[in-house]
Formats: structure tokens, C-alpha cells, sequence
């Protein structure tokens, strides 16, 4: 099975900062790699899919880089309803492993 | 508009069998592959299971549940079934059901429902 480890587990941050979460994959993953925003009680969000494409509705101030196994998720000017975790998850092989998730809190 | 209810959940004995629903809106449920993925009490986000866009019913099983959910299309009802048996008190947590596209990306995802497996 192919190990997803995101990194932070968590982190600190103010409205209007910039913040990069890492996920790094145990093997080659190519392009198939999501990022998911959850918040307490509810669903996960898709916010970015294929390492770089922005989910429809999804603010621009989110966007995503990588190849291969090492992806990053840039939250630029945070806003007050982006305190949330985050999750990576690869679909390059079943099974679809999710990170442990980033608690982004204030 | 697209939505997904997932319905089911109930608090169980361990070896006892559940099904879950999953009863899709909006759309065909069976042009898409749907997804179910799991979350313990305080926990992150586990894949369960993937059914395959069509009407194959081919799927894919975390071992964790291999051999003991088993999921199914119900066509006519535009409804994913998650047929739970032998629970175990790790598979407690809230089921999710999801949409998937372009390669099993969840773009729409159900509220959840709880199984709690306890004696």
C-alpha cells in the first residue's frame, strides 16, 4: 500500500498569512493526488484534484504543486473559514490512502 | 442539484451485520464510481471502498474490511448499499458515500452516518 504522511500534523496561523502543507508520498503517485478541507461535524470538501486543478466554487487563494511524491497545498491571505483540517489522499492505487491530516487552527 | 443521504447507521454487536444506503439525487449514480470512506471517533479520513462506474458491480476493498463489506448497486433506486457483516468494534465510525470523478476524486459526499459497534 502506498503511505501518504502529511506534514505539519498541525499549524498555527493567522488570518491574512500564507501557509504550506506537505504530503509526501512512499511511492510515485504521478498527477493522482486530492486535497480535502474537513471541518468539525461535517463532510469532507474537495478543494483540489490531479495535484493542481481547483475544485469549481474553490477560492483561488488555494492551489497545489507536486509531482511524483512530494505535493504541497498553498493557502495564500487565510481567511477565517479556512481553520480546518486538511487531508491529501492518492488515488493512483487502490487503496486510495489519506494522509493523517493538518489541523490548521488560529 | 447533486446530493447524496446516507442512511443506516444504528449501534450494532460486534458479529452482527449492517447495511448502509446510499441514495443519490441529481444525477445517474451509476455513471459514476462511488466511494465510501470512513472516520473513526477523532480520527482522520480511512478509504472503504470503491464500485466501479457501471453495472458491473466490480469494487475495490481496504483489507481492513475485505471479505466482510461487500458494496452493490441498486439501479432502479439510484441507491449504493454497503453491506456490512462480522462488525468489529474498529469499524466503528461515521460512513461517508461519495460521488467520484475524473479518477476517483470525491466532489460530492454525503452528511454521514454513525455505526457504532459495541457489546
Amino acid at each position: 500500500d502506498i503511505q501518504m504522511t502529511q506534514s505539519p500534523s498541525s499549524v498555527s496561523a493567522s488570518v491574512g498569512d500564507r501557509v504550506t502543507i506537505t504530503c509526501r508520498a512512499s511511492q510515485d503517485i504521478s498527477n493522482w493526488l486530492a486535497w480535502y478541507q474537513q471541518k468539525p461535524g461535517k463532510a469532507p470538501k474537495l478543494l483540489i484534484y490531479s495535484v493542481f486543478s481547483l475544485q469549481t466554487g474553490v477560492p483561488s487563494r488555494f492551489s497545489g504543486s507536486g509531482s511524483g511524491t512530494d505535493f504541497t497545498l498553498t493557502i495564500n491571505s487565510l481567511q477565517p473559514e479556512d481553520f480546518a483540517t486538511y487531508y491529501c489522499q492518492q488515488t493512483n492505487n487502490f487503496p486510495h490512502t489519506f494522509g493523517q491530516g493538518t489541523k490548521l487552527e488560529i | 442539484e447533486v446530493q447524496l443521504l446516507e442512511s443506516g447507521g444504528d449501534l450494532m454487536q460486534p458479529g452482527g451485520s449492517l447495511r448502509l444506503s446510499c441514495a443519490a439525487s441529481g444525477f445517474t449514480s451509476s455513471r459514476n464510481a462511488i466511494t465510501w470512506v470512513r472516520q473513526a471517533p477523532g480520527k482522520g479520513l480511512e478509504w472503504v471502498s470503491t464500485i466501479y462506474s457501471g453495472y458491473s458491480g466490480d469494487a475495490q476493498y481496504a483489507d481492513s474490511v475485505k471479505g466482510r463489506f461487500t458494496v452493490s448497486r441498486d439501479i432502479s433506486k439510484n441507491t449504493v448499499h454497503l453491506q456490512m457483516n462480522s462488525l468489529r468494534a474498529e469499524d466503528t465510525a461515521v460512513y461517508y458515500c461519495a460521488r467520484t470523478i475524473v479518477r476517483y476524486y470525491g466532489d460530492y459526499w454525503g452528511q454521514g452516518t454513525l455505526v457504532t459497534v459495541d457489546s
